[in-house]
């Protein structure tokens, strides 16, 4: 299967802490997009790659996240200095360049409890 | 600004009666409008999308959805609901004119009774 992977599935942190995600999108997918999804709600836009520059972030994206896709294949999201409000599920998804309104393949995410 | 409101949090129906899930949506320029499903412990799947041409689009597993752009509506529609149809919808609308963001709804939480 070459879907969209992320690592780790889940991540336990204490306040305070730094934690780096790792996302895998599908092998020709040109475009990349993180979310953030907490209980009761749908994914929120975190932010946007097309290929190694990032494009557009959401206001959620404080200065404590980050993220990066160095090499336009994989990508990290960075949070530091972690707190408690940051516990959700993290979704990677991508989508093809080619044709304007592709949809995104998700990843199954990245569960983030911060203690 | 830019929404999704599913205004259900659950729909429950009988397996083989029709169901309908439904999404309102509020966009600056055209409107580009995608369901999704999630299943436990998995990730969100595509299951169709509008973009221009006919308002009744269809997708996978037997699902399709109206287009209405008077109602500003989405809804979700299959003729015989399946039990394996359970699970977590979301409606998602990228405009136009918002750059790449994508907004989706909180949800909507099929249960498919035997």
């Amino acid at each position: 299967d070459t879907g969209v992977s992320q690592d780790p599935r889940h991540k336990i942190t204490k306040r305070g802490q730094n934690v780096t995600f790792r996302c895998d999108p599908i092998s020709e997918h040109n475009r990349l997009y993180w979310y953030r999804q907490t209980l009761g709600q749908g994914p929120e836009f975190l932010t946007y790659f097309q290929n190694e520059a990032q494009l557009e972030k959401s206001r959620l994206l404080s200065d404590r996240f980050s993220a990066e896709r160095p090499k336009g294949s994989f990508s990290t999201l960075e949070i530091q200095r972690t707190e408690q409000g940051d516990s959700a599920m993290y979704l990677c998804a991508s989508s093809q360049l080619a044709g304007e309104w592709n949809e995104q393949f998700f990843g199954p995410g990245t569960r983030l409890t911060v203690l | 600004a830019q929404s999704v409101a599913q205004p259900e949090d659950q729909v429950n129906v009988a397996e083989g009666n029709p169901l309908t899930v439904k999404c309102t949506y509020s966009v600056s320029g055209n409107p580009y409008l995608f369901w999704y499903v999630q299943y436990p412990n998995r990730g969100l799947q595509f299951l169709l999308k509008y973009i221009t041409g006919d308002n009744l689009v269809k997708g996978s597993y037997g699902f399709e959805a109206e287009f209405n752009k008077s109602q500003t509506s989405f809804h979700l529609k299959k003729p015989s609901a399946l039990v394996s149809d359970s699970a977590l919808y979301f409606c998602a609308v990228r405009g136009q004119n918002t750059g790449n963001q994508f907004y989706f709804g909180t949800g909507t939480s099929l249960t498919v009774i035997p």
